[in-house]
């Protein structure tokens, strides 16, 4: 079982849409990330969590610490949101932290 | 303010050849970690380097290796080329240890191994 899963896999939905993206965790945790990966691999970073809820424009990102699960959603959807969405988790001390990366959710929205 | 640039961009190798991947971090960034993302996965941690040294390792074999100059641009070294290392490589800047710094990527390095 991988340390970061994420759910679905695939999501196609249609322009103006609410969509939701999961993001369970089994490690300690000092952050989660949000990232948007385009078609030819640029890596764009959406949000960065420790507690709570963030929101920027459209998006918005939540985060539960005991429950270890992370949730993107994106309101009134749009055919630019299509991209790769994966969540990555922050662990490791002092001596130097890590990333661990889900599979990424594959979102399509069409028009 | 430039962000993170990789190069090459793109990178045709044999198997058994040698490569060397650059990344120069953003500026301000003193921090630089590679990751490897196969087709159709989510990226895997290769190392970070810190004050040039290797902070920390994931689970990639010694033919991975790495460097990193005191200007805090890095290299990512793979000896002995596998069919398997044809992927995304990815690079990532950030400041040490500092849990509220936000990531910033590069573009990223597709090497294919023929």
């Amino acid at each position: 079982k991988n340390e970061v899963e994420q759910s679905p896999q695939n999501l196609t939905a249609q322009e103006g849409e609410f969509i939701t993206i999961n993001c369970s965790y089994s490690v300690g945790i000092s952050a989660l990330h949000w990232l948007q990966q385009h078609p030819g691999g640029g890596i764009v970073s959406l949000f960065m969590l420790s507690s709570g809820k963030k929101k920027h424009g459209r998006l918005i990102a939540t985060i539960n610490i005991q429950e270890k699960h992370s949730s993107l959603h994106i309101t009134a959807s749009h055919p630019r949101d299509s991209a790769v969405y994966i969540c990555a988790v922050r662990s490791g001390g002092t001596s130097g932290s890590r990333l661990t990366f889900g599979e990424g959710t594959q979102l399509t929205v069409n028009p | 303010d430039a962000g993170v640039t990789q190069s090459p961009t793109h990178l045709i190798k044999t198997r058994g050849q040698q490569v060397t991947l650059r990344c120069s971090p953003k500026s301000g960034h003193d921090t630089v970690s590679w990751y490897q993302q196969a087709l159709g996965q989510g990226p895997q941690f290769i190392f970070q380097y810190y004050e040039e040294e290797e902070r920390q390792r994931g689970n990639f074999p010694d033919r991975f290796s790495g460097h990193q100059f005191p200007n805090y641009s890095s290299e990512l070294n793979v000896n002995a080329l596998l069919l398997g290392d044809s992927a995304l490589y990815l690079c990532a800047s950030s400041l040490v240890d500092r849990y509220n710094s936000p990531l910033h990527f590069g573009n990223g390095t597709r090497l294919t191994v023929t």
